[in-house]
């Protein structure tokens, strides 16, 4: 079964608004969660890591205060799209490893969510 | 440039022939993962391989990673529909064990 949650799974909403999408880690507790953003018939591409207790590390041309990280519990990390438009609307994966097993197990991947902004 | 390159991009072949999808980088992979992804889904986990030379297989699927750990690939025997899907390697080329750098993926499709 599925070891990483996410939710939701597809949002519409209206240019302008912010979402929230949630990141769950259900068999373990995760100290890192990676987000990922995939545009139609491309690959993954890293945006930022998701550490609890602290700030979020960003990848290069991600903008922080566009994509707020916050990863307040070590099993739910949270990524809110501030005031969306629809160049945002894309497809976002979260991923996260149990550190016990790092090196050893693969980073399991949420389901992802679809994003269409209007 | 990417620094993990996939080939091919696409890739369209009849049911019960064989396939092989390559990773190559310019760096070391400490980490080499294989993803199989539906679209607009997650990724399912498919292997993992860490030592050069290393060789692994599940059902029709064998993933392989070259002795220099710059390059893998993935081989599909008697493919089958269920095998469609897009096909992505990610691997950690920082050698921390924590973040993934994905290829540019490959869609397969099956055809009856």
């Amino acid at each position: 079964g599925a070891v990483v949650s996410q939710h939701p799974s597809w949002v519409i909403c209206k240019s302008g608004t912010s979402v929230k999408i949630e990141c769950r880690s259900l068999d373990f507790q995760a100290t890192t969660m990676f987000w990922y953003r995939q545009f139609p018939k491309q690959s993954l591409m890293l945006m930022a890591t998701s550490n609890e207790g602290s700030k979020a590390t960003y990848e290069q041309g991600v903008e922080k205060d566009k994509f707020l990280i916050n990863h307040a519990s070590l099993t739910l990390s949270t990524l809110t799209v501030t005031s969306a438009h629809p160049e945002d609307s894309s497809f976002y994966i979260c991923s996260a490893r149990d550190p016990e097993k790092q090196g050893t197990q693969p980073q399991h991947f949420g389901d992802g969510t679809r994003l269409s902004i209007l | 440039s990417q620094e993990l390159e996939q080939s091919p991009q696409s890739l369209i072949v009849q049911e019960g022939k064989n396939l092989t999808i390559n990773c190559t980088s310019s760096k070391t992979l400490y980490g080499l993962y294989w993803y199989k992804q539906k679209y607009g889904e997650g990724l399912i986990f498919l292997m993992m391989l860490q030592k050069g030379g290393e060789e692994k297989s599940h059902e029709k699927i064998t993933a392989k990673l070259d002795e220099k750990k710059q390059q893998s690939s993935l081989h599909i025997t008697a493919s089958q529909p269920s095998h469609a899907g897009i096909y992505l390697c990610g691997a950690d080329i920082s050698g921390t064990a924590s973040k993934l750098t994905f290829g540019t993926g490959t869609r397969l499709q099956v055809t009856l």
